[in-house]
């Protein structure tokens, strides 16, 4: 596709409940982000993969949250038994390469993440 | 951790008038990007800066770095009403650390 691609854009759930959050990164992007971010707050960062090296997960908040990335490709984060502080806009964003280097970072739309 | 972090956090002015936000960072960097966010979804890439630059422009955007400040400056010149946004900064985490990590933002409200 064009662009990053994130699903659902909206998601509610129970509490208590496990959810998948989807990102589709560009077509050749080696580098994949996911950040959450609260209303009105800035972005918190999660973790980070880039090509076949393990993945940076030292933002992420307990082990109730996980992610991967199949194919270096599509990336899935998962929340398990999700808490009402879980409530968020959970952001996906890819690059050519990864921060170090410097290259533009390409963000989808975000899933609006309500925990009910 | 938090490793940009933007002042003022919040800024009003009128149209025509230049915005100046800046940004302060902890640890040495590769580079410094801004971004800007409208209606709290994705954002867009405005500008990105290396460390060995010490100012760089792009249309009414002009952007600084001052490494031994650990400091950068958006100034957006002759705003206009569609710059109402939240704008961050962004840099490699330093230490080798390859992550891209973000400021709290600047929300940037542009009066008519």
């Amino acid at each position: 596709g064009a662009g990053v691609s994130q699903s659902p854009s909206n998601k509610v759930t129970e509490k208590g409940k496990d959810v998948e959050l989807r990102c589709d990164p560009i077509s050749g992007h080696t580098a994949l982000y996911w950040y959450r971010q609260s209303l009105g707050q800035g972005l918190e960062f999660l973790i980070y993969f880039q090509g076949n090296s393990a993945p940076d997960k030292s933002g992420l908040p307990s082990d109730r949250f996980s992610a991967e990335r199949t194919g270096g490709s599509v990336s899935t984060l998962t929340i398990q038994r999700t808490q009402q502080e879980d409530s968020a806009v959970y952001l996906c964003a890819s690059s050519l390469s990864a921060g170090r280097v410097g290259t533009e970072a390409f963000f989808g739309q975000g899933t609006r993440l309500t925990v009910v | 951790s938090q490793q940009g972090e933007e002042d003022p956090q919040a800024l009003s002015i009128q149209e025509g008038e230049n915005a100046t936000m800046n940004c302060s960072y902890k640890t040495s960097i590769n580079n410094l990007q801004w971004y800007r966010q409208n209606s709290g979804r994705g954002l867009v890439h405005l500008i990105l800066i290396r460390s060995n630059e010490r100012e760089k422009h792009s249309g009414r955007l002009r952007v600084t770095l001052d490494t031994s400040k650990k400091s950068s400056s958006l100034l957006i010149t002759a705003s206009r009403a569609a710059d109402t946004a939240s704008y961050f900064c962004a840099t490699d985490a330093g230490g080798g650390a390859q992550k891209l990590v973000f400021g709290q933002g600047t929300r940037l409200t542009i009066n008519p």
